[in-house]
């Protein structure tokens, strides 16, 4: 049981946008929040790092976003290659420890 | 360019050791957080463990801690994990990755290698 909370799956046509939630306490989303796209069989990639920059190279398809307690992943113009798993990730202040949510897959329809 | 290869791991029974190595290119250990990652056969990612660029701060996951020892060579710019007292939920792909910016952001990965523990 992950203490970050994501939705296991998500889908939307291609083309459509798609948003995936992250949610958590102060404790680790009041942190800087991650993304990141894991195709089969591969290490994960980071989309966004301190909760909305995208590295050089990542679309602005993707994006990213903070409230309090909650994160969440936007992508938009979905295409089949985004068809992945997708996880957020934290550093946790009480625990002292890093922290994943425990992933959602994302079917391009 | 910036590379992680992992090596190490393998099929070792429970109660048993392996130490996993992850030799860096493109970049010197010294001035990143380096962190291991593990991901059981058909589950989510787990954090491991994390190192600062002097190696005098480490943490460890609850479920490691008191059994795994994470380490950095500078002379070789290798990552290390001693992994003692192995469990068969141990399982799994173990992934070194170098954190950048302001948070906890893994943006180098390497390849993983398999830890596999059975008897």
């Amino acid at each position: 049981q992950s203490v970050l909370t994501q939705p296991p799956s998500v889908s939307a046509a291609p083309g459509q946008k798609v948003t995936i939630s992250c949610s958590g306490s102060s404790s680790n989303i009041g942190n800087y929040v991650s993304w990141y796209q894991q195709l089969p069989g591969t290490a994960p990639k980071l989309l966004i790092y301190d909760n909305n920059k995208r590295p050089s190279g990542i679309p602005d398809r993707f994006s990213g976003s903070k409230s309090d307690t909650s994160a969440t992943l936007g992508i938009t113009g979905l295409q089949t290659g985004d068809e992945a798993d997708y996880y957020c990730g934290t550093w946790d202040n009480s625990l002292s420890a890093g922290m994943f949510g425990g992933g959602t897959k994302l079917t391009v329809l | 360019e910036v590379q992680l290869v992992e090596s190490g791991g393998g099929l070792v029974q429970p109660g048993g050791s392996l130490r996993l190595s992850c030799a860096a290119s493109g970049f010197t250990i010294s001035s990143y957080w380096m962190h291991w990652v593990r991901q059981a056969p058909g589950k989510g990612l787990v954090w491991v463990s994390r190192i600062n660029g002097d190696g005098s701060s480490t943490n460890y996951a609850d479920s490691v801690k008191g059994r795994f020892t994470i380490s950095r060579d500078y002379a070789k710019n290798t990552l290390y994990m001693q992994m003692n007292s192995l469990r068969a939920e141990d399982t799994a792909v173990y992934y070194c990755a170098r954190s950048v910016g302001r948070g906890v952001s893994f943006d180098y990965w390497g390849q993983g290698t398999l830890v596999t523990v059975s008897s």
